[in-house]
C-alpha cells in the first residue's frame, strides 16, 4: 500500500501556465507538508497544514496555492508559472505537528519542468 | 534559529568497509535528529531518529547514529557498506517547540564502490 502518494510524477509545462499537483496519504496522519528540493538537491519547507489548516507558510510567492479539502489530501496549485519553479516538489505527512518528534513520510516527489 | 550541517558533498568508501556520513546542528532547546535517504529519482526515506535516550540509535538497513551533544553532532554510521548503499543522505533537526520546523541539511551523497 502507498502510503504518501503524488500526482504527476513528471510534469512539463511552458511559462506562464498554471498547474497543480495532487497529494494523498493513507496513514491517518493529521498534518501534511509540500518541500521543494531546487538543482542542487536542496530541500526546504513551503507549506504545512494540520487538520485542513495553514500552519507554515514559508515566505512562498502567492502564485502558490496549496489546498486541502480534507486532512488526507493536500494539492498544490501554481499559477503563472516561470522558469525558477523547476524543481521536485515533494509531499509529505506526519501524525501531528505538536509533536516534534513525529517522523515525517514522504511521497515519490513530482518532477516540474517549465520551458 | 536551528540549522544543520552536512560538511561533506561525498563520501566515497569501498564495499564492505565502514562508512560515517557527518551531520552536526544547532537547536534551541531539545534537538529532535533525522536521518533520511534518497535514492535517484526516489522520494526520501526514514532511516532513524534521535528524541532521547541512548546515544546510539539503531535505524533501517543496518544503519545507525550516534547523537553526541557537547560536538552537537549526529554522525550516521554502518559497520559495512554495500554498493546499494549508494544515495543522497539527509540529516535533518527539528527543534522541541511546535512551531519548529524540520531543518533539512544540504545533503551528502554516498559512493560506495565494489
Amino acid at each position: 500500500d502507498t502510503a504518501v502518494s503524488q500526482t504527476p510524477k513528471y510534469l512539463v509545462t511552458q511559462m506562464g501556465n498554471d498547474k497543480s499537483i495532487k497529494c494523498e496519504q493513507n496513514l491517518g496522519h493529521d498534518t501534511m507538508y509540500w518541500y521543494k528540493q531546487d538543482s542542487k538537491k536542496f530541500l526546504k519547507i513551503m507549506f504545512s497544514y494540520n487538520n485542513k489548516e495553514l500552519i507554515i507558510n514559508e515566505t512562498v510567492p502567492n502564485r502558490f496555492s496549496p489546498k486541502s479539502p480534507d486532512k488526507a489530501h493536500l494539492n498544490l496549485h501554481i499559477n503563472s508559472l516561470e522558469l525558477g519553479d523547476s524543481a521536485v516538489y515533494f509531499c509529505a505527512s506526519s501524525q501531528d505537528i505538536a509533536a516534534s518528534t513525529d517522523t515525517q513520510y514522504f511521497g515519490p516527489g513530482t518532477r516540474l519542468t517549465v520551458l | 534559529a536551528q540549522s544543520v550541517a552536512q560538511p561533506e558533498d561525498q563520501v566515497n568508501v569501498a564495499e564492505g568497509n565502514p562508512l560515517t556520513v557527518k551531520c552536526t546542528y544547532s537547536v534551541s532547546g531539545n534537538p529532535y535528529l533525522f536521518w533520511y535517504v534518497q535514492y535517484p529519482n526516489r522520494g526520501l526515506q526514514f532511516l532513524l531518529k534521535y528524541i532521547t535516550g541512548d546515544n546510539l540509535v539503531k535505524g533501517s538497513y543496518g544503519f545507525e547514529a550516534e547523537f553526541n551533544k557537547s560536538q552537537t553532532s549526529f554522525h550516521l554510521k554502518k559497520p559495512s557498506a554495500l554498493v546499494s548503499d549508494s544515495a543522497l543522505y539527509f540529516c535533518a533537526v527539528r527543534g522541541s517547540y511546535n512551531t519548529d520546523k524540520l531543518i533539512f541539511g544540504t545533503g551528502t551523497r554516498l559512493q560506495v564502490f565494489p
